[in-house]
Order: structure tokens, then C-alpha cells, then sequence
């Protein structure tokens, strides 16, 4: 069974940093290509960014682009995201999220992390 | 970037009734080459994380309920619970992957 378990969310003050992290299980990690997907309050969802299986190529959001990292350890089995200069826009619900197998990038997302909150206040 | 525009808001509809759920892009997400709609949908129950339904606009991912189907083309989508159980009161959202992707705002269903 797939689960990609979340962590590594809390508070923090604007410009501060966090790092998430994503742990998956029940599949060939290394074969599929990864996601983190957001959710502020009451609003829908944002795609911020995309990593292959081989850690390249890599995309952001223009929202996030300068300020955030995506990468993988394979041998770990998990995805991360270092979040850099915060701001309280940032604050939100952070999901991991798998996209399907489909022998090309797709961005159609199969299996999501529980969510991890982020808050971003002074 | 595709903005996408989902109606109504929210509905309610009655045990067992249809509910009818529109999405609509800014342009649109039809790829002639492979003529595919680059459109999926999702389930959002509270709490939880959302659930991939249908994609390529009307293929139901495996395991889905057959009640709820995914029909249109180009700019204009619908997601169809063609009878409406308890358990499908969540927020579902469209989304385009098109190009950079993108989601409506989210439509919330509720039992009338």
C-alpha cells in the first residue's frame, strides 16, 4: 500500500526557514516523479514544485521560485522541500503528492501526503 | 498561467439526486497531437488530502465508484455524481496540467 507520510511543519517568523520532509513507502520511489502541492486557508490548491526521479529536471512556481528547494534522496525514500526567506503568504497546508506512471511527465497526482502546516506569523 | 473556474461554489443536493459540478479554462487544455483534455478531478474530504477521481477528463482512476463520471472538451468540463451518496460530501477541484498547473477554486457538496 502507498504512503508518503509528512513532516517537519510549525511556526515560524516571516523570514525565517523550514524544511519539510516526505517519507514514502509501498513503491519504487526512485521511478516516479514527485510533487509538493499547497493549500492556504480556505483557498484551493497551489502546485509549487516538480522533481524527476533523477532529480532533474526541476520546476517551482513563480511564487516560490528563489526562495524554495525541492530534492530527493532515493536511498532514503523521501522528498524535501527547504523553505527559505518565509513570508506570511507562505502560511498554508503542505502535501507531498506522487503523479501517475504514465512513461511522461503528467502533473496528475495519484497518492498525497497527509499535509503538513505551515505557519508563517510574527 | 490557465486559470480555472469552477461552479457553483457549493450545492446541495438531495440523497440519491444528480449533482453537477462545471469547471471551465481561461483557454484551452485540448492537446491536438494526442487529442487529450489535460484535465483532472479531485475529492477533498475534511481533513484529509485530496483524491484523484478522473483524468484525461473522463478516465475513472481505478477503484472510483462508477456513480461519478468526467465528460467535456477544450475550455469546458463537468464532474457528474450521478446519485448522490453521504459519503461524497467534500470539496472536489479541477485541474489543468496543460501546461504549469493549475486549480479551480473548489466546489463544496453538501446533503440537502
Amino acid at each position: 500500500e502507498v504512503h508518503l507520510v509528512g513532516s517537519g511543519g510549525g511556526w515560524v517568523q516571516p523570514g525565517g526557514s523550514l524544511r519539510l520532509s516526505c517519507t514514502a513507502s509501498g513503491f519504487s520511489f526512485s521511478d516516479y516523479e514527485m510533487n509538493w502541492v499547497r493549500q492556504a486557508p480556505g483557498k484551493g490548491l497551489e502546485w509549487i514544485s516538480y522533481i524527476t526521479g533523477s532529480s532533474s529536471p526541476i520546476y517551482y512556481a513563480d511564487s516560490v521560485k528563489g526562495r524554495f528547494t525541492i530534492s530527493r534522496d532515493n536511498a532514503k525514500n523521501s522528498l524535501y522541500l527547504q523553505m527559505n526567506s518565509l513570508r506570511a503568504e507562505d502560511t498554508a497546508i503542505y502535501y507531498c503528492a506522487r503523479e501517475v506512471l504514465w512513461g511522461k511527465p503528467t502533473m496528475i497526482f495519484d497518492y498525497w501526503g497527509q499535509g503538513i502546516l505551515v505557519s508563517v506569523s510574527s | 498561467d490557465i486559470v480555472m473556474t469552477q461552479s457553483p461554489d457549493s450545492l446541495a443536493v438531495s440523497l440519491g439526486e444528480r449533482a453537477t459540478i462545471s469547471c471551465k479554462s481561461s483557454q484551452s487544455v485540448l492537446l491536438r497531437s494526442d487529442n487529450k483534455n489535460y484535465l483532472s478531478w479531485y475529492q477533498q474530504k475534511p481533513g484529509q488530502p485530496p483524491k484523484l477521481l478522473i483524468y484525461w477528463a473522463s478516465t475513472r482512476e481505478s477503484g472510483v465508484p462508477d456513480r461519478f463520471s468526467g465528460s467535456g472538451s477544450g475550455t469546458d468540463f463537468t464532474l457528474t455524481i450521478s446519485s448522490l451518496q453521504a459519503e461524497d460530501v467534500a470539496v472536489y477541484h479541477c485541474q489543468q496540467y496543460y501546461s504549469t498547473p493549475t486549480f479551480g477554486q473548489g466546489t463544496k457538496v453538501e446533503i440537502k
